[in-house]
């Protein structure tokens, strides 16, 4: 079975810290992805990449970046932390291909406060 | 821009009594349409995937079905197990990305 392992259930920081959120997936896909989800507003892709040191924007790249170094591990960055990106985080991972689901991990919910 | 609606927002059923829920969407050109179930404080867990209408997926009590417009997934005498939230996602042409809708969530009632 894929496994997508995200490194914190829970995590609570303050404004304006700096904010790691890390993603490690054991099946050696090539794609990897960085959602939110929110009440009503469903999942919404921040960024995704599709192989090592590549990255490209999703819908609301605003306030992140991402760095991958390596195949298995995709980090989210939140340069400066503020309320509004208090959120369930969700890393996701697929082989390549149109007909590959993507794989998810069981979320990192932020609190800014 | 890709659209895809989800109806209804939530659905509750008694235990044995099958119903559908519902995912439109617009969009530029399907490539796939994919289904997952979200279990309260959990990730989305992949279901099906369909490519073209007409096309039909089975699983246990879920079967999901496909036209040009939209997709159901049908329920057939649910159990209290299938209560999760249900996500369909679109993929388009020439795009590694997922769209998603909001989900329907069910509560099947023992």
């Amino acid at each position: 079975d894929v496994k997508v392992t995200q490194s914190s259930r829970y995590l609570v920081k303050r404004t304006g810290e700096k904010v790691f959120l890390e993603c490690v997936q054991d099946m050696d896909h090539e794609n990897m992805f960085w959602y939110r989800q929110d009440p009503g507003l469903g999942l919404r892709l921040i960024y995704f990449s599709y192989d090592v040191k590549m990255k490209e924007k999703g819908d609301i790249p605003e306030g992140y970046s991402v760095s991958r170094e390596k195949k298995e591990r995709f980090s989210l960055i939140l340069e400066s932390a503020s309320t509004n990106q208090t959120s369930m985080y969700l890393c996701a991972s697929s082989l390549s291909g149109y007909n590959q689901p993507q794989h998810f991990g069981d979320g990192t919910r932020l609190s800014i406060l | 821009e890709d659209q895809v609606t989800q109806s209804p927002e939530a659905l509750r059923l008694q235990e044995g009594e099958s119903s559908s829920l519902n995912c439109s969407y617009t969009v530029s050109g399907l490539r796939g349409l994919f289904w997952y179930r979200q279990d309260p404080g959990k990730g989305p867990e992949f279901l099906f995937t369909l490519y073209s209408a007409g096309e039909e997926k089975e699983k246990e009590r879920l079967k999901a079905t496909l036209t040009k417009k939209e997709s159901f997934l049908h329920i057939t005498a649910p159990k209290p197990e299938d209560s999760a939230t249900y996500l369909c996602a679109v993929r388009t042409f020439g795009n590694e990305k997922l769209t998603f809708g909001t989900g329907t969530r069910l509560t099947i009632i023992p």
